[in-house]
C-alpha cells in the first residue's frame, strides 16, 4: 500500500500557482519524498524530490513541513500542459534497497483556461 | 538522444498466447524495472533488475518472466498463466537501484482478446 494520502482531484486556473498537498504521517527518517506526474497514456515523469529541506528546480518547488509529515508541490505558473496525475511517493534511498517506487492513485490536476 | 524506449505502443494478442514486450535504454543505467498500470490505478512493480544477469520478483510477478542478458535491454514476457494481462506496461531505469530518480519509457498498452 502507498504510504501517502493525496486528494483525488484538483482544479487550477491557467497562470496561477497550483499547490498539491500530500500527507505522509508515517514517514521514516531515511525516507525521501518524491513527486512524479503522468500525462494521460504516457510514462511518469520525475519532477522533484527532497528529504527535509525545501527544494526548487526549473519545474516546481517542494515544501516539506518541519515534522516531515506532509509536503506540498508547487507549480508556480500552471499551464494547460501541466494537466496530469501527480504522484507523491516516499522511498528509502540507500544502496542495496529494492528501489522501486510505490505509486498510489495520485491527484488529478486539471488546469483550466 | 539518450532515453528509454518501449515497443510497440499498442499490442493485441489472443488469449493463451505468450507475448514479449521490449524495453531498451541507452542511458548506461544499471537498474531497470517493469510496472503494470490498470485504469485509474497507480503503478505496481512486476520485476526489477539491479544489474545485468540478475533480477528479482516484484509485488505481482506471477504470470510474468524477464531476462537481463544485456545492460541496455530488459524484455518482459507476459505468459498465458497471467490471468488478467490486459493493462498498460511501463518500463523504467535508474543509474543504480534505489539511489536515483527513475526514468520511464512511453509504455506499451497490451490488450488480450
Amino acid at each position: 500500500d502507498a504510504k501517502t494520502t493525496q486528494p483525488t482531484s484538483m482544479d487550477c486556473a491557467e497562470g496561477r500557482a497550483a499547490n498539491l498537498p500530500c500527507n505522509h504521517s508515517t514517514i521514516s527518517g531515511n525516507e525521501y519524498v518524491y513527486w512524479y506526474r503522468q500525462i494521460h497514456s504516457q510514462g511518469p515523469q520525475y519532477i522533484i524530490h527532497g528529504l527535509k529541506n525545501n527544494e526548487t528546480n526549473e519545474m516546481a518547488s517542494l515544501i516539506i513541513t518541519e515534522d516531515r509529515k506532509s509536503s506540498t508541490l508547487i507549480l508556480p505558473h500552471a499551464t494547460l500542459r501541466d494537466t496530469a496525475v501527480y504522484y507523491c511517493i516516499v522511498r528509502v534511498v540507500s544502496r542495496g534497497s529494492q528501489g522501486n517506487l510505490i505509486f498510489g492513485k495520485g491527484t488529478k490536476l486539471s488546469v483550466k483556461p | 538522444d539518450g532515453g528509454i524506449t518501449q515497443s510497440p505502443k499498442y499490442l493485441f494478442r489472443k488469449e493463451g498466447q505468450n507475448v514479449t514486450l521490449s524495453c531498451e535504454q541507452n542511458l548506461n543505467h544499471d537498474a531497470m524495472y517493469w510496472y503494470r498500470q490498470d485504469p485509474g490505478q497507480g503503478l505496481r512493480l512486476i520485476y526489477y533488475s539491479q544489474i545485468v544477469n540478475d533480477f528479482q520478483k516484484g509485488d505481482i510477478a506471477e504470470g510474468y518472466s524477464v531476462s537481463r542478458e544485456k545492460k541496455e535491454s530488459f524484455p518482459l514476457t507476459v505468459t498465458s498463466a497471467q490471468k488478467n494481462p490486459t493493462a498498460f506496461y511501463l518500463c523504467a531505469s535508474s543509474i543504480a537501484a534505489s539511489m536515483d530518480e527513475q526514468f520511464f519509457g512511453p509504455g506499451t498498452r497490451l490488450t488480450v482478446l
